[in-house]
């Protein structure tokens, strides 16, 4: 069986700082990782996602997460937030036997002006 | 590709009535997934299928709920009767290529309110 955590429900930030939202998993076997945002009233959308090879991976809007196989984590990262970041962020992890995605609690970023 | 497409939108009931959701999966994708999103619960997989046949429906909460796949672009998830807990955002999403790791992509949702 495999699990999501994350760490914190809601995240305020300021715009323009940095910011990272905390994801940790468990699982016996090998994984695969995702980040997931949803804007108000639509559907999830993928963001990044964590394969194989290079442990940090990059979103086209300037996140990033880093897979950490020791620490069993997937945090996401971003070095300047905008107002437009302001969504709902889920980690999710697939692995084993039919590769499932599960799903964490989410992350509600929300970025004050 | 018009994506997956959810109806309806929005769809508010009253307690003990038949409610179906209904979706359309992206063309050529042999899985698909229904979701439902609440403040308390999150995120929860309901059902999924692949190839129309359903593989997985553990998450469906109880007899209330059925899910239908019967061609390769339609699927509909039923709720009858309805109560005032089935309130939530229906999420459907569809995945090609195998279930091997990859990208889900979700519609844009069906929110019920049952009153």
């Amino acid at each position: 069986a495999q699990s999501v955590t994350q760490l914190d429900s809601q995240v305020p930030v300021f715009e323009e700082a940095p910011v990272e939202l905390r994801c940790n998993y468990s699982s016996s076997v090998s994984v695969y990782l995702f980040w997931y945002v949803q804007y108000p009233n639509q559907g999830l959308q993928l963001l990044l996602k964590y394969l194989s090879g290079s442990t940090l991976v990059e979103s086209i809007n300037g996140f990033e997460a880093e897979f950490n196989k020791s620490q069993t984590s997937f945090h996401l990262r971003k070095p300047s937030v905008h107002i437009s970041d302001t969504a709902e962020y889920f980690c999710a992890v697939s692995g084993g036997a039919g590769n499932m995605l599960t799903f964490g609690g989410g992350t509600r970023l929300m970025v004050k002006p | 590709d018009a994506g997956v497409i959810q109806s309806p939108r929005h769809e508010v009931t009253e307690m003990g009535q038949e409610v179906t959701l209904r979706c359309k999966p992206i063309s050529g994708h042999d899985y698909l997934f229904w979701y439902r999103q609440t403040m308390m619960r999150g995120l929860e997989l309901l059902i999924y299928f692949n190839n129309n046949v359903p593989i997985d429906d553990s998450g469906m909460p109880e007899d209330r709920f059925s899910a239908k796949m019967p061609n390769a672009s339609f699927s509909t998830l039923k709720i009858q009767p309805s109560e005032p807990r089935d309130s939530a955002v229906y999420f459907c999403a569809s995945k090609g290529g195998g279930l091997k790791a990859g990208e889900l992509f979700f519609g844009e949702g069906s929110r019920l309110t049952v009153l």
